[in-house]
């Protein structure tokens, strides 16, 4: 079946530092990738996407690109924040022979200190 | 507004006690899904449904029924809740497509003692 591995946390930095959160995926099919943050208390809401291989998917500062050689979706951040402080989940969608089943990363918990 | 809405937001019952936690969405859109958040576990899929009359297992299916009798309404039943289905549900819908963005209800916080 599919799988997510995420880096594992907890992450804390310092603000304005430079983040990489790792996320590799193995998948039966061409799944699209996606990256959602979860603030303290809310339900999940999506943080960027990428459909093929080597889109660059990227929101608020925040990128990741679709590396189908390497199976991975990394999620970068040149310079974070304080209210960059949430759960971050990579997740892939089946697109093809398990069309709806969707499947997530532990989830990354990052802590941005002033 | 858009959104997913679930209710109620917290619960706690006792083993074998009947209950079911709704999800309603006002986007028009035919997937819904439910999913549980476990410590340690990340996110896990527990159904999903790609339309009205359509349901399919996730991950974790066992112990749960869900049904799609309208667009908008997902409910998810727990027919003898035992304390190991102690979680935090999170409800969700989207259109269908090739990458298409869920989006997720507030959460409902069951304990089963």
């Amino acid at each position: 079946g599919n799988s997510v591995t995420q880096m594992e946390g907890p992450v804390t930095l310092s603000e304005e530092a430079f983040l990489t959160i790792n996320c590799t995926y193995t998948a039966t099919g061409y799944p699209s990738l996606f990256w959602y943050v979860q603030y303290p208390g809310e339900g999940l809401q999506l943080l960027l996407k990428a459909t093929k291989a080597d889109d660059k998917g990227s929101n608020k500062g925040f990128e990741a690109t679709y590396r189908k050689e390497t199976t991975s979706f990394h999620l970068e951040k040149g310079s974070v924040q304080v209210s960059d402080s949430a759960v971050y989940f990579c997740a892939l969608s089946d697109r093809d022979t398990n069309a709806g089943k969707s499947t997530f990363g532990d989830g990354t918990t990052l802590t941005v200190k002033p | 507004e858009a959104q997913v809405t679930q209710n109620p937001r917290y619960l706690i019952t006792v083993t074998g006690k009947k209950l079911t936690v709704t999800c309603s969405q006002n986007m028009n859109h035919e997937y819904m899904s439910w999913y549980r958040q476990d410590p340690g576990l990340g996110l896990r899929q527990i159904y999903y449904s790609m339309n009205v009359e359509v349901t399919d297992k996730g991950d974790v299916p066992e112990g749960y029924k869900v049904s799609r009798k309208e667009k908008r309404n997902f409910p998810l039943i727990l027919e003898s809740p035992s304390p190991n289905q102690t979680s935090l549900y999170f409800c969700a819908s989207s259109l269908l497509g090739e990458a298409d963005t869920q989006y997720f209800g507030p959460g409902t916080r069951l304990t089963v003692l």
